[in-house]
């Protein structure tokens, strides 16, 4: 029954460090998402795409890119880690004109 | 810009009913969803309203929703211990596109014996 899955669920880096974390999925949806997760600040959206090769900002891009190449893979790049990008990284997609996100396990990151 | 607001913990002894409260901005909201973590997980819908609702219910599952003053409730009835979660509320909204989820904080329900 898989659905969205996340390529590493711990993540350990260095600050400086380019870091790549691979979100795929097999329901054939057309928006992906990348959300951050906070203690006591929720999810907070920094990239999402509603087609191959499209992408928007969400609410926190900076530091932050994505690419979508292929339709079930959206990756987020963090170009050069830095310790306030430590945070649970949430994949998440949906039908386009769909409802909800499913999403996937998460991807815990510490940059030290 | 949209804004969702829910208070940050809540206890309750089990067997009894849960009331977890969320507040939005959005007046373009179209639907409004509960989703459920639990720790070390990511997030699992457990349920949506559509805007021009007022009252869901699934199973031990109520929704309210005041579109008036844009109040967003969900009621757990005979709470377990394995609701113990974080819940979050999210809208979807017509900004964005109609693609985007604005999330709250997060409440932290802790079911106590």
């Amino acid at each position: 029954d898989v659905k969205v899955t996340q390529s590493s669920r711990y993540l350990v880096k260095r600050t400086g460090e380019k870091v790549f974390l691979e979100c795929v999925q097999d329901m054939d949806h057309e928006n992906m998402f990348w959300y951050r997760q906070d203690p006591g600040l929720g999810l907070r959206l920094i990239y999402f795409s509603y087609d191959v090769k499209m992408k928007e900002k969400g609410d926190i891009p900076e530091g932050y890119s994505v690419s979508r190449e292929k339709k079930e893979r959206f990756s987020l790049i963090l170009e050069s880690a830095s310790t306030n990008q430590t945070s649970m990284y949430l994949c998440a997609s949906s039908p386009r004109g769909g409802q909800a996100g499913d999403f996937g396990p998460g991807t815990r990151l510490l940059v030290l | 810009g949209e804004d969702v607001e829910q208070s940050l913990f809540l206890s309750v002894r089990e067997g009894d009913s849960s009331v977890i409260n969320c507040t939005y901005t959005d007046s373009s909201s179209t639907y409004l969803y509960w989703y459920k973590q639990e720790p070390g997980a990511g997030l699992q819908l457990l349920t949506y309203i559509f805007s021009n609702m007022d009252m869901k219910q699934d199973q031990r599952l109520t929704v309210l929703l005041n579109k008036k003053d844009k109040h967003l409730s969900l009621r757990i009835a005979d709470t377990q211990t394995g609701d113990s979660a974080i819940y979050f509320c999210a809208e979807r909204a017509l900004t964005g596109g109609g693609n985007k989820l604005t999330f709250g904080t997060g409440t932290q329900l802790k079911v106590e014996l």
